[in-house]
């Protein structure tokens, strides 16, 4: 069975606090997904990272995707209450667009 | 304009019962996907139809049945419905499979939630 381990699944800060989640797994993955979730609404894709040792920046994200290309981390700097959501990474696999899903991350960002 | 959408948003059903959830996609994409998430937010995919062709069918019980009319549909047909199923269904879209890898992003439909009674 293929998994993604995700941590912390629940995470509480207060606005302007920086925070790291990561995404783990013993599997290789083709690529690595990071999706974020409101309330009601279905995910939202953030980034897709490909190659080993990948950094990709989205305005105050920062996602790394691990040389193995078995793990990877989402970093937010100075965090706004805007970012609240559950955060959730998934493996592609070449098997016809599979996702695997961790177990996401959900984030609170108090004002 | 809704790129993937889904009916009904809410479903209250009695167990034993058959239901339905449409989904369409009108971004011309070749590959729709069903996925259940639980009420742990955990999202686990379901079934994947690539232009109307099954290519992914995870252990899924079989009173769980999609169909895909056309490239632009994929519906899901639940039989004999158990308390367990009660979770959100989410559809999604991706440009295509080419190669047997998926590229492109998944479109998510906003889920319709299921409570079986």
């Amino acid at each position: 069975t293929q998994l993604l381990e995700q941590s912390p699944q629940f995470l509480s800060i207060q606005e302007g606090e920086n925070l790291t989640v990561y995404c783990n797994s013993s599997s290789v993955f083709s690529s690595l997904q990071w999706y974020r979730q409101e309330p009601g609404e279905g995910p939202v894709l953030l980034v897709t990272v490909v190659t080993g040792g990948e950094v990709k920046k989205l305005k105050r994200l920062t996602f790394q995707f691990g040389d193995a290309r078995k793990d990877s981390s989402l970093h937010i700097t100075a965090a706004q209450p805007g970012d609240t959501g559950l955060y959730l990474c998934a493996g592609a696999h070449n098997q016809g667009g599979k996702l695997i899903f961790g177990q996401g991350t959900e984030l609170s960002v108090k004002p | 304009d809704t790129a993937v959408s889904q009916t009904p948003k809410y479903l209250v059903t009695q167990m034993g019962n058959d239901k339905s959830i449409k989904c369409e996609q009108n971004l011309g994409h070749d590959t729709m996907y069903w996925y259940k998430q639980d009420s742990k937010k955990f999202l686990k995919i379901m079934f994947s139809y690539n232009n109307k062709e099954l290519i992914i069918n995870e252990t899924v019980p079989n009173r769980f049945s999609p169909k895909s009319p056309d490239k632009a549909h994929l519906n899901l047909h639940i039989n004999s419905l158990e308390l367990g199923d009660s979770a959100v269904y989410f559809c999604a879209s991706s440009p295509g499979v080419l190669g047997g890898r998926a590229w492109g992003e998944q479109f998510f439909g906003p889920g319709t939630r299921l409570t079986v009674l």
